[in-house]
């Protein structure tokens, strides 16, 4: 079974700076998709990023990158230039690329910006 | 504007009483699922569906229904049977044919025993 480990409960960083959460998976398959989910204290979840599997190319949305490497099966998310805006839970999650709809979420890693 | 609503936002539960969360969706999405999220423990798959007239269990299941007799609609009950409810109840939705789709998720519900 894919399992998806955040290694970082909780991680602080100065407002302005750049910071990097780690997300590592398991699967034995070769076709899946990545994604990066935001819960900012009202719980709502929203999209940050996603990453297919086959594309070698790491995905950027303005100040959040991805580093995807596929033989470690690491993913970590990179926010440039941290805003207050940016505090809130972050969860990495895994979709396997055949029919099966679910997604696995990893336990979250929560962000704290100092300003 | 498309979106996925979620009603009540609080919720209260007496002893051995069931009680449904609502999950209305407009997106036209097949796909639609229900999770549990406790402090900690991330998000957990309670049940999804990936069609009208279909379900299929996640990964805790037990004490919990479903319906999903519209494709806008997947209602989730707790049960008497679920020990444990007090949790945020999120409910999600995707296009379902492709997998590179995200889940769109609704705003959450609380629910609390009295």
């Amino acid at each position: 079974a894919q399992t998806v480990t955040q290694s970082q409960p909780e991680m602080s960083v100065q407002e302005a700076e750049t910071v990097t959460l780690s997300c590592t998976y398991d699967t034995s398959e070769s076709d899946y998709y990545l994604f990066w989910y935001k819960q900012p204290p009202s719980r709502q979840m929203i999209l940050v990023i996603r990453q297919e599997a086959y594309k070698q190319q790491n995905a950027t949305e303005n100040r959040f990158s991805v580093n995807f490497q596929k033989a470690a099966k690491s993913f970590s998310l990179k926010i440039s230039d941290s805003q207050l805006g940016d505090a809130a839970m972050y969860f990495c999650a895994y979709r396997s690329g055949n029919r099966d709809d679910k997604i696995i979420f990893g336990k979250g890693t929560r962000l704290h910006i100092l300003p | 504007d498309g979106g996925i609503t979620q009603s009540p936002k609080y919720l209260f539960r007496k002893e051995g009483q069931n009680v449904t969360l609502s999950c209305e969706q407009n997106l036209n999405h097949d796909a639609m699922y229900w999770y549990r999220q406790d402090p900690g423990q991330g998000l957990r798959l309670i049940y999804y569906s990936q069609i009208v007239n279909d379900f299929q269990k996640g990964d805790i299941a037990e004490g919990y229904s479903v319906s999903r007799e519209k494709k806008e609609s997947f209602p989730l009950t707790v049960t008497s049977a679920q020990k444990n409810p007090t949790a945020f109840y999120l409910c999600a939705s995707s296009l379902g044919d492709s997998s590179n789709q995200p889940q769109h998720f609704g705003d959450g519900t609380r629910l609390s025993i009295l």
